[in-house]
């Protein structure tokens, strides 16, 4: 079956510590995207890449850093100087749909993980 | 720029009732919209869309009409179920982007 994966579903860091959250797809997705979920509030972009080797910025990047080394993988790690991480953390792919205005298509998200500074 | 306005909630529905949840985006362009639905601990998953003026989406008993000339994409249902409790997001697609509503938390109780 086609989809994405997250791992680990709970993570728990240390103040000071750097902790990188995983996830995989299998769709053959040019695009990836990390999200950051704060309870009742909605989803705020992190970083976003659309093809391999290439990623962007996005509203909140600060402390945070990416890689797209394979079109399947897009890890998102978790820095000491990110002061405020626990949060539920979401990772979506999509394929590029031209379209009028160049936007994306539908995004497929993976189950989530859910991080907690002790 | 380009964003989603929805209704905030939380809403709390009878079982049988009607269900509207507002959402009025701002956008250059031609975006597309969409609702999604997440149910507690997990991702988002689509519910329905819509890529162009005056079409409908609808899926699962769920409809939303993309209305150009209010700028809206309003989710309605007819008849909630208990089943329907969830968070559901308003987005629309932006070039190499998607924008998302605050969410709205929807429960429905026998």
């Amino acid at each position: 079956d086609g989809g994405i994966t997250q791992s680990p579903k709970y993570l728990f860091r240390k103040e000071g510590q750097n902790v990188t959250l995983s996830c995989e797809q299998n769709l053959n997705h040019d695009a990836m995207y990390w999200y950051r979920q704060d309870p009742g509030q909605g989803l705020r972009l992190i970083y976003y890449s659309q093809i391999v080797n290439d990623f962007q910025k996005g509203d909140i990047a600060e402390g945070y850093s990416v890689s797209r080394e394979k079109k399947e993988s897009f890890p998102l790690t978790v820095t000491s100087a990110q002061k405020n991480p626990t949060a539920f953390y979401l990772c979506a792919s999509s394929t590029n749909s031209p379209g009028l205005a160049g936007g994306v298509d539908e995004q497929f998200f993976g189950p989530g993980t859910r991080l907690t500074v002790l | 720029g380009d964003s989603v306005t929805q209704m905030e909630g939380p809403v709390t529905l009878s079982e049988e009732a009607f269900l509207t949840i507002n959402c009025t985006y701002t956008a250059t362009g031609y975006p597309s919209l969409f609702w999604y639905v997440q149910y507690p601990g997990e991702g988002l998953q689509l519910l329905l869309k819509a890529t162009k003026a005056d079409d409908k989406g609808s899926n699962k008993g769920f409809e939303a009409t993309y209305r150009k000339e209010t700028t809206s994409f309003h989710l309605e249902k007819g008849s909630v179920q208990v089943s329907d409790s969830a968070v559901y997001f308003c987005a629309l697609s932006v070039p190499g982007d998607m924008r998302f509503g605050a969410g709205t938390r929807l429960t429905v109780k026998p």
